[in-house]
């Protein structure tokens, strides 16, 4: 079974500062990577995924994340927040594409 | 395409009463999910579907019932509410066989509260 521990609960930051997410998972096969994006009182929409080749994935807005299988990571970046990157991140793996595993959420509240 | 809908958006029950919650996807996925939400927790599988007539238990599946006699419908059934039933909904839908994407894609959730 796969765990994954999302290391931050909260994430304050400032509007144009970097921020990163990070993320640690558990497996004993290969999974597929994701982090999804839920902003408030809406459903997830997916922001960007690891299936193969490249470690570094990107999101058509900004973000970035890096799969790094010796330190089973993958963690989530941007250079310069905007006010509307506010929303709670999941992290998520999965081995199939139906039994996602999720982390707890990491909450960035972007501040002007 | 309407993508993956859920109803009702809110509802509350007392305790013991059951009630369905619905799913519907018009993008003929194979593979059909429901996750419940919960603060500090992130998201659990309930139960998930692989096929019409095929279900399987999840991570948290006590309590609930589902069924899938259609590709499109996906409903869960609570059978006698309890106050730790409380959470939101989420169903999800993945395309399964062919060229896999490994995506799920989420209706926009059930806000439950049991009293």
């Amino acid at each position: 079974a796969q765990s994954v521990t999302q290391l931050d609960s909260q994430v304050p930051v400032f509007e144009e500062a970097p921020v990163e997410l990070r993320c640690n998972y558990s497996s004993s096969v290969s999974v597929y990577l994701f982090w999804y994006v839920q902003y408030p009182n809406q459903g997830l929409q997916l922001l960007l995924k690891y299936l193969s080749g490249s470690t570094l994935v990107e999101s058509i807005n900004g973000f970035e994340a890096e799969f790094n299988k010796s330190q089973t990571s993958f963690h989530l970046r941007k250079p310069s927040v905007h006010i509307s990157d506010t929303a709670e991140y999941f992290c998520a793996v999965t081995k199939n594409d139906y039994k996602l595993s999720f982390g707890a959420g990491t909450t960035v509240t972007v501040r002007a | 395409n309407a993508g993956v809908t859920q109803t009702p958006k809110f509802q509350v029950l007392k305790t013991g009463q059951s009630m369905t919650l619905q799913c519907a996807q018009d993008m003929n996925h194979e593979y059909m999910s429901w996750y419940r939400q919960d603060p500090g927790m992130g998201l659990r599988l309930i139960h998930y579907s692989v096929g019409a007539g095929i279900t399987d238990q999840g991570e948290v599946p006590n309590g609930y019932n589902v069924s899938r006699s259609t590709t499109e419908d996906f409903p869960l059934r609570l059978l006698s509410a309890a106050p730790s039933q409380t959470s939101v909904y989420f169903c999800a839908s993945s395309r399964g066989t062919g060229r896999r994407t490994y995506e799920q894609y989420f209706g926009p959730g059930t806000r439950l509260t049991v009293t």
